[in-house]
C-alpha cells in the first residue's frame, strides 16, 4: 500500500460541475501540498496545509489530521482546470522528505 | 522576483554516460529538492539538500547523486546511465520544508 493515496485516478466533469479530488495518507506529515501539473509538465503548488481548510479562488482545500484525508475541491469547474492534480505529503520525521500520490487526471468538458 | 530555474531543458545522452543537471533556487531559497517523473512511476522524491547538506534521500541508487552550493544553486548527477533514468527531472526550492515550495520547469532527458 503506498504511503499517499488519491482517488479517483481519472474525473472527468462536465463544465460548472463541483469537484473533489480525495487524497489519504499512513505517514506522519508535517504538511501536505496539492499541486496542480499542466500538460508540457509545469508543475504549480496551489496549496500547503498543516490543519483546517485553505482557500484560494474557486480552489478549496481541506485537511483531517486525525482522519489523515484531505480533499480538494474545485467548485464552477471550466476547461482550464483540466490538469492532473497530484497530492504530496512533507513527512514528519524527516524534514524535507516528500511523497507523492500517483495524481487525479481531470478533464472538464464545455 | 525570478522562479526556480532548471538547465538544461532537453537533453539526450547514451547509456553508460554521466549527466550533470542544474537548479537555481528562488533568492532566499536554502531548501532544495530534486524528483523524478516518470510514466510508470509518478513522480518520486530523490534527495533534498538545505545549506549545503544532503537532509534526506529517496529510494535511488547511488549512481544518483547531488550537491548543493554556497549560494544555494544544486546539481544532481546521475552516472552510468540506463534507459530506465529516461525522465522528467524536476527541482523544486523553498525557505525550508515547513515552506510551501517552488517547482522549476524540469529538464527532459532522455537515455538511448
Amino acid at each position: 500500500k503506498n504511503e499517499v493515496e488519491q482517488s479517483p485516478q481519472n474525473l472527468t466533469a462536465q463544465e460548472g460541475e463541483f469537484i473533489t479530488i480525495n487524497c489519504s495518507y499512513s505517514v506522519g506529515i508535517s504538511a501536505l501540498h496539492w499541486l496542480q501539473q499542466h500538460p508540457g509538465g509545469g508543475i504549480v503548488s496551489l496549496f500547503m496545509l498543516s490543519s483546517g481548510k485553505k482557500k484560494h479562488g474557486r480552489l478549496i482545500a481541506t485537511i483531517n489530521i486525525q482522519e489523515k484525508h484531505s480533499s480538494l475541491h474545485i467548485t464552477a469547474s471550466h476547461p482550464r482546470d483540466s490538469a492532473v492534480y497530484i497530492c504530496a505529503v512533507s513527512h514528519n520525521t524527516n524534514a524535507g522528505k516528500s511523497t507523492f500520490g500517483d495524481g487525479t487526471t481531470l478533464t472538464v468538458k464545455p | 522576483k525570478a522562479g526556480v530555474t532548471q538547465t538544461p531543458r532537453y537533453l539526450i545522452k547514451t547509456r553508460g554516460q554521466q549527466v550533470t543537471l542544474s537548479c537555481s533556487p528562488i533568492s532566499g531559497h536554502r531548501s532544495v529538492s530534486w524528483y523524478q517523473q516518470t510514466p510508470g512511476q509518478g513522480l518520486q522524491f530523490l534527495f533534498e539538500y538545505f545549506s549545503e547538506t544532503q537532509r534526506n534521500k529517496g529510494n535511488f541508487p547511488g549512481r544518483f547523486s547531488g550537491r548543493q552550493f554556497s549560494n544555494s544553486r544544486s546539481e544532481m548527477n546521475v552516472s552510468t546511465l540506463e534507459l530506465g533514468d529516461s525522465a522528467l527531472y524536476l527541482c523544486a526550492s523553498s525557505r525550508d520544508s515547513n515552506y510551501g515550495y517552488t517547482f522549476g520547469s524540469g529538464t527532459r532527458l532522455t537515455v538511448v
